[in-house]
């Protein structure tokens, strides 16, 4: 079956720009997770949907960065006032409940020049 | 500041060599899981546990819930095992309920 997806697989915007990264999850899966990973680390949590809502945003570094989930299923995270700093690759995962395995999709490539 | 702490870092082995690569944890959790990341790839689950072991072909791995510490290894290493395994834990008792993952142990099996 259909695995995780994420749309672009790359994308490389201007300093100060707005830019939106796309995750569909596998279907039927409730909660969806929005991961970060720099350059030589290990993935950071940024936020976690149970459904439509988000049930912990704690992970997002600040308010530029924001994450909807209008359905339950496609989530859209939203990055505005692109910094040089915003530069990773941005994984989605979803999995049928909190503590279930879950399935990363293949990652957006964000650059911010 | 939960942390999840894996060892070796790098690790460089011959084909055939038996691997264990290590992830200590802080805390209580919910569950461990392990998950491989090729260069340029995505990141695949090959286990989620939160007691005792379990098995698939090549790969094993075990927690000790009490010494709050995993291993996952590899028997019969092959050059296509090369890659970064990260070990992630799910906390219990709140703060976030994504994972927190290790920085990855780079693994290398020369022919």
């Amino acid at each position: 079956g259909a695995g995780v997806s994420q749309t672009p697989s790359n994308k490389v915007t201007e300093k100060g720009k707005y830019v939106e990264l796309r995750c569909d999850p596998i279907s039927g899966h409730t909660a969806l997770y929005w991961y970060r990973q720099s350059l030589g680390q290990g993935p950071e949590f940024l936020i976690y949907f149970q459904g439509t809502g988000a049930a912990d945003d704690s992970g997002l570094p600040n308010d530029r960065f924001f994450a909807v989930r209008p359905e339950g299923s496609v989530s859209t995270l939203k990055i505005q006032r692109t910094e040089r700093g915003d530069s990773a690759v941005y994984l989605c995962a979803s999995s049928a409940g909190a503590f279930d395995s879950q399935y990363f999709g293949p990652g957006t490539r964000l650059t911010v020049l | 500041k939960n942390e999840v702490e894996q060892s070796p870092q790098n690790l460089t082995a011959q084909e055939g060599e038996f691997i264990t690569i290590n992830c200590s944890y802080s805390v209580g959790i919910s569950a461990l899981h392990w998950l491989q990341q090729h260069p340029g790839g995505g990141i695949v689950s090959l286990f989620m546990l939160s007691s005792g072991k379990k098995k698939h072909g090549r790969l094993i791995a075990t927690i000790n819930i009490q010494e709050k510490h995993s291993s996952l290894h590899i028997t019969a290493s092959h050059p296509r095992d090369s890659a970064v395994y990260i070990c992630a834990v799910l906390y219990s008792g709140g703060g976030a309920d994504g994972l927190t993952f290790g920085k990855g142990t780079h693994l290398i099996i020369q022919p």
